[in-house]
């Protein structure tokens, strides 16, 4: 079971305006520690898409943003474009674990 | 830029060792402040840190798997090792290598590879 909460699935038109939420607890995000997003295409390995709660990678369109506030956190996308069909997880560091902790992923239907 | 790959067997036996390397290119496992972390993903599932070693050459390791796991580096070949001792079949899974940057992100992944443990 995720210490990390996402909702498990979320859609939306081409150009309209999605977010995904992610949930956590006193032990990670509360704590103060960051939350960073990937995004996993089909048949790929994750790749890094939102550091440090709000920080986009040199080529990740604007179109991406995060924010983060007390326990939760969420990924914005905007503009949606058929090749943003993915997963994406969240992840962040945990007190209990000594260690990082990822959401359960949440897949992202372009309808 | 940063490659990472991994490599080693695709099927493992029940019971035996799965190892496997991952090659580090465009960085040095050596270089301050970073991790090198296992990663794995069960079929159709979510991500699992299996654990990590520091540039310093300690360890960390999910407790859900720490008394089976070992993490080593081979610093003059730039790559570093996951060992998951007596598998089993909730084991196969897609592994991936990653690097962990100092905000405890994962910035660069390998590609993945497949093992899958069945006799």
């Amino acid at each position: 079971q995720s210490v990390l909460t996402q909702p498990p699935s979320v859609s939306g038109a081409p150009g309209q305006r999605v977010t995904i939420s992610c949930t956590g607890s006193s032990s990670n995000l509360g704590a103060d520690y960051d939350v960073h997003w990937y995004q996993q295409l089909p048949g790929t390995a994750p790749k890094l898409l939102i550091y440090g709660n709000i920080n986009r990678p040199s080529g990740v369109p604007d179109r991406f943003s995060g924010s983060k506030s007390g326990t939760s956190a969420s990924l914005a996308i905007t503009g949606l474009q058929i090749e943003d069909e993915a997963d994406y997880y969240c992840q962040s560091y945990d007190t209990s674990l000594s260690g990082s902790i990822f959401g359960g992923g949440t897949q992202l239907t372009v309808l | 830029q940063v490659q990472l790959q991994e490599s080693g067997p695709g099927l493992v036996k029940p019971s035996q060792t799965l190892s496997l390397t991952c090659t580090v290119s465009g960085d040095s496992i050596s270089s301050s402040g970073k991790y090198w972390s296992w990663i794995r993903q069960h079929p159709g599932k979510g991500l699992e840190w299996i654990g990590f070693i520091y540039y310093s050459g300690s360890t960390y390791y999910n407790p859900s798997l720490k008394s089976r796991v070992t993490i080593s580096k081979d610093t003059s070949k730039n790559q570093f090792s996951l060992k998951l001792a007596s598998v089993t079949a909730a084991d196969t899974a897609v592994y991936y290598c990653a690097r962990e940057g100092h905000e405890l992100d994962f910035d660069f992944w390998g590609q993945g590879t497949l093992v899958t443990v069945s006799s």
